[in-house]
């Protein structure tokens, strides 16, 4: 069955810097999603994209944080300099969008963690 | 807010058992979908029922639905040991899903 991966499983990472999660969704999917799960927090909704533009973000989701599809196959979620309160697990999700009423399909989910 | 509120919080059977779980939302909706969650792992998709439907059977899990009273059910039959996770309900009228705290299940062998 057709997965959603992502890469890496685990990231760690100074306080200020940089970090590209990498996401391969489902490879008919349309619709693709960031979610984070603080440690033993409930799982959050950061932003969803369709058509290669955001098409919804929560408050979560400020000016640090981007998304891009570069390819046909990516889908990746950038913080531009990261501060100790974005460590968590980040997952992404894909959805089938050709036809309504379809689950999202998440991956395993990178753990990320500031220093 | 979509966000569904899942009930019991924990739930503690033995193998063999079954296990209810139950949610309830407040907003109008054109499904809801159960999540399972292993410790550490992603979400796994379990089960979808649309807004019209009533109830829905996949293996071991029933899942029912009363849009007049904004609840659901899940139902795990003949529980094992593997079953042991958290599951979440996610009441959905757009594609956004917004999770709540979940049930955690613990299924002794």
């Amino acid at each position: 069955e057709p997965e959603v991966t992502q890469t890496p499983s685990h990231q760690v990472t100074q306080m200020g810097q940089e970090v590209i999660l990498r996401c391969v969704p489902i490879s008919n999917h349309l619709y693709f999603y960031w979610y984070r799960q603080i440690l033993g927090q409930k799982v959050e909704f950061l932003v969803s994209f369709y058509n290669n533009e955001i098409s919804e973000k929560s408050e979560i989701f400020d000016d640090q944080f981007s998304v891009e599809r570069p390819d046909g196959s990516n889908f990746t979620l950038k913080i531009r300099s990261t501060k100790l309160e974005d460590s968590a697990m980040y997952f992404c999700a894909s959805r089938d969008g050709q036809l309504s009423n379809q689950p999202q399909h998440f991956g395993d989910g990178t753990r990320l963690s500031i220093l | 807010s979509q966000q569904g509120e899942e009930d019991p919080q924990a739930l503690s059977i033995q193998e063999g058992e079954n296990a209810t779980m139950n949610c309830s939302y407040k907003t109008s909706i054109n499904n809801l979908q159960w999540y399972r969650q292993n410790s550490g792992r992603g979400l796994v998709h379990l089960i979808l029922i649309r807004s019209n439907e009533r109830e829905k059977h996949s293996g071991r899990l029933r899942v029912t639905l009363d849009t007049s009273k904004k609840s659901s059910s899940l139902l795990i039959t003949a529980s094992r040991a593997a079953d042991t996770a958290s599951y979440f309900c996610a009441p959905a009228r757009y594609s956004t899903l917004t999770f709540g705290k979940g049930t955690m299940l613990l299924v002794s062998p």
